[in-house]
């Protein structure tokens, strides 16, 4: 079963509105990554948190790291239509090795 | 740099048939994974390397073989194509391993098993 989990699946917000997705995931962690990717496209890098680590901004992006609720939130600031993407959380575990994986998904949809 | 790059960006098999992925990164990186993407899912990891000579399984590795002879390569091989095979497969590498470094992806792979 897949480590993280997004919620909701889907999203569809006006331009200019925030956005909030939320991932969980079950075992302890090494980080915390989020992803995103356009329709048909590889992955493209947003943000990594580490376990010790509670908050990160980057540009309109903040993300938040709750590790005793297992929990993390990603949150987009005035939306632009160019933020439609599907928007992928990841978590790393030392298991035997390093291993990262990847939640469903939440689909974003701006209306402009 | 040309990243991380995989081939064939497109391939139908047949039930049954052999096939190589392939996937270079000239990043130096010493961690690569690879990944296969259903319809409206997540990513699932198939098998991934912390370097030359060492490989491990992810979650989905029945049916995938991978070797790394080099840092630079990391093919996937498909021994005998089933349908449950059709999707889209990306490939990645980070810096290190994968713990504090973002992965980088590749354009992926559309593979479909008839």
């Amino acid at each position: 079963s897949q480590q993280g989990e997004e919620d909701p699946q889907a999203l569809s917000i006006q331009e200019g509105e925030n956005a909030t997705m939320n991932c969980s995931y079950k075992t302890s962690i090494n980080n915390l990554q989020w992803y995103r990717q356009n329709s048909g496209r590889g992955l493209v890098h947003l943000i990594l948190i580490r376990s010790n680590e509670r908050e990160k901004h980057s540009g309109r992006l903040r993300v938040t790291l709750d590790t005793s609720k297992k929990s993390s939130s990603l949150l987009i600031t005035a939306s632009r239509a160019a933020d439609t993407a599907s928007y992928f959380c990841a978590t790393t575990s030392y298991t035997g090795g390093f291993k990262t994986i990847f939640g469903a998904g939440t689909r974003l949809f701006v209306k402009a | 740099n040309a990243g991380v790059t995989q081939t064939p960006k497109f391939q139908v098999l047949k039930t049954g048939q052999s096939m190589t992925l392939q996937c270079a990164q000239d990043m130096n990186h010493e961690y690569m994974s690879w990944y296969r993407q259903d319809p409206g899912m997540g990513l699932r990891l198939i098998h991934y390397s912390v370097g030359a000579g060492i490989t491990d399984q992810g979650e989905v590795p029945n049916g995938y073989n991978v070797s790394r002879s080099t840092t630079e390569d990391f093919p996937l091989r498909l021994l005998s194509a089933a349908p449950s095979q059709t999707s889209v497969y990306f490939c990645a590498s980070s810096e290190r391993d994968s713990s504090y470094n973002e992965q980088f992806f590749g354009p992926g792979t559309r593979l479909t098993v008839l």
